[in-house]
């Protein structure tokens, strides 16, 4: 079956501009995790959705950052008025439920750019 | 505070023998799990081993352990019998109560042959 798509793969913007990365998960995975990676680090935990909803959204960095997961299934991570400290590669991973060693499936991530 | 903690930048192995990637944690949750995962070059995350904090046992999965010392809050992974193929990131996480997840800076190994 199919793993977690992200799109696009690479997105190269320039600062002050405004940006949407889009998450396709697993069909049936309930939760669904945003990270952002910056170069020689782990990824930083930015939001995570159960469901529609945004369960826990305290990782994201300040207001210019929002996510929706409008019918449970896709998500859009949107980032406005970007700035070249936003640029990492930003990954989506689902799981099927929220417990116990229920893994995350991570996709390949978006590499943004900010110029 | 909730922290990760991976100490060893890279690591070397000589292939076919047995290496550890050392991973403490810092939590005041009575209830979280421990995961590790691998970031190969190309980028994608591959879970390989997971730890319940009330698990009684030390996980395993095929060449790959973990060493769970909860009173000192540590995870380490054991590869055994390395490979080639092992060379990657190695990212240590812990899942919180909140279900919030945090990752360590994680470990480069190199597999020689």
């Amino acid at each position: 079956g199919a793993g977690v798509s992200q799109t696009p793969s690479n997105k190269v913007t320039e600062k002050g501009k405004y940006v949407e990365l889009r998450c396709d998960p697993i069909s049936g995975h309930t939760a669904l995790y945003w990270y952002r990676q910056s170069l020689g680090q782990g990824p930083e935990f930015l939001i995570y959705f159960q469901g529609t909803g945004a369960a826990d959204d305290s990782g994201l960095p300040n207001d210019r950052f929002f996510a929706v997961r409008p019918e449970g299934s896709v998500s859009t991570l949107k980032i406005q008025r970007t700035e070249r400290g936003d640029s990492a590669v930003y990954l989506c991973a689902s799981s099927l439920v929220l417990a116990g060693a229920n893994e995350q499936f991570f996709g390949p991530g978006t590499r943004l750019t900010v110029l | 505070a909730q922290k990760i903690t991976q100490t060893q930048p890279g690591m070397f192995v000589q292939e076919k023998e047995a290496v550890t990637l050392d991973c403490t944690y810092d939590t005041s949750d009575p209830s979280y799990g421990l995961f590790w995962y691998k970031q190969p070059s190309s980028g994608e995350m591959i879970f390989l081993i997971y730890q319940g904090s009330y698990d009684q046992q030390n996980a395993t999965e095929g060449r790959y352990s973990l060493n769970f010392q909860k009173a000192r809050k540590s995870a380490n992974l054991v590869i055994s019998a390395s490979q080639l193929g092992d060379s990657a990131m190695y990212f240590c996480a812990m899942r919180n109560t909140g279900n919030q997840f945090y990752f360590g800076t994680g470990t480069s190994l190199t597999v020689i042959p």
